[in-house]
């Protein structure tokens, strides 16, 4: 299973844009990217998914280089309520087996 | 609704005294897991289920049981509990073969072995 990372922690102010961005070094070909929301004490919230160039829906796009080994997950104009930890998963979405989520990227969003 | 819901929510328990942490799920899906969640370690896989009878171990697997008899039920058993279990637990499920292979996740159970 494809190994991701992630900054640690980002800051950002209500209204302007998010973007974190997850590398996947070692992507194989049948694995997609996918994001995950997580408040405090709440289990994590499916955001997006991928395979290449981009993906948009009505919370967040993401972007997908040519070559799949990073990905950027772009969210617009953040409110406070968006100040969450976000986790990139890299895995074959066919099965779910020992799906690796790590320590996702704690986003903090301020007035 | 669709949803995952586990029991209990809140647990505190002693070393030793056996516990099971149920969860169960209302959108007949085969893939069912258990992660822990600890400051600064993110969130581990423990076991996972691809289908009725069918477990594997994911990351953190030792301490834990895990059974698979329905569908839609996927309890986490601690045989003896430790103070290093003491931990957030969620559980989740996921539809093999749909187009995004979504997780879902229960509310989470906020275990504390003394």
């Amino acid at each position: 299973l494809a190994k991701t990372t992630q900054p640690i922690s980002m800051d950002s102010y209500e209204g302007q844009e998010v973007n974190i961005t997850c590398s996947h070094n070692n992507i194989a070909t049948n694995d997609y990217i996918t994001w995950y929301q997580q408040f405090p004490s709440q289990g994590p919230r499916f955001i997006i998914q991928g395979y290449k160039t981009k993906v948009t829906n009505e919370v967040a796009s993401l972007f997908i280089p040519a070559d799949r080994k990073s990905s950027t997950l772009s969210l617009p104009r953040v409110s406070l309520s968006d100040t969450a930890v976000y986790y990139c998963l890299v895995g074959d979405i066919r099965g779910f087996q020992k799906l690796v989520f790590g320590t996702g990227t704690r986003l903090l969003v301020s007035p | 609704e669709a949803q995952v819901t586990q029991n209990p929510r809140y647990l505190i328990t002693v070393t030793g005294k056996k516990l099971t942490v149920t969860c169960s799920q209302n959108m007949n899906h085969e893939y069912m897991s258990w992660y822990r969640q600890d400051p600064g370690l993110g969130l581990r896989q423990i076991y996972y289920s691809m289908n009725v009878e069918v477990t594997d171990k994911g990351d953190v697997p030792e301490g834990y049981k895990v059974s698979r008899k329905e569908k839609r039920n996927f309890p986490l058993i601690l045989e003896s509990p430790s103070p290093n279990q003491t931990s957030l637990y969620f559980c989740a499920s996921g539809g093999v073969g749909t187009p995004t292979g979504e997780q879902f996740f229960g509310p989470g159970t906020r275990l504390t072995v003394l």
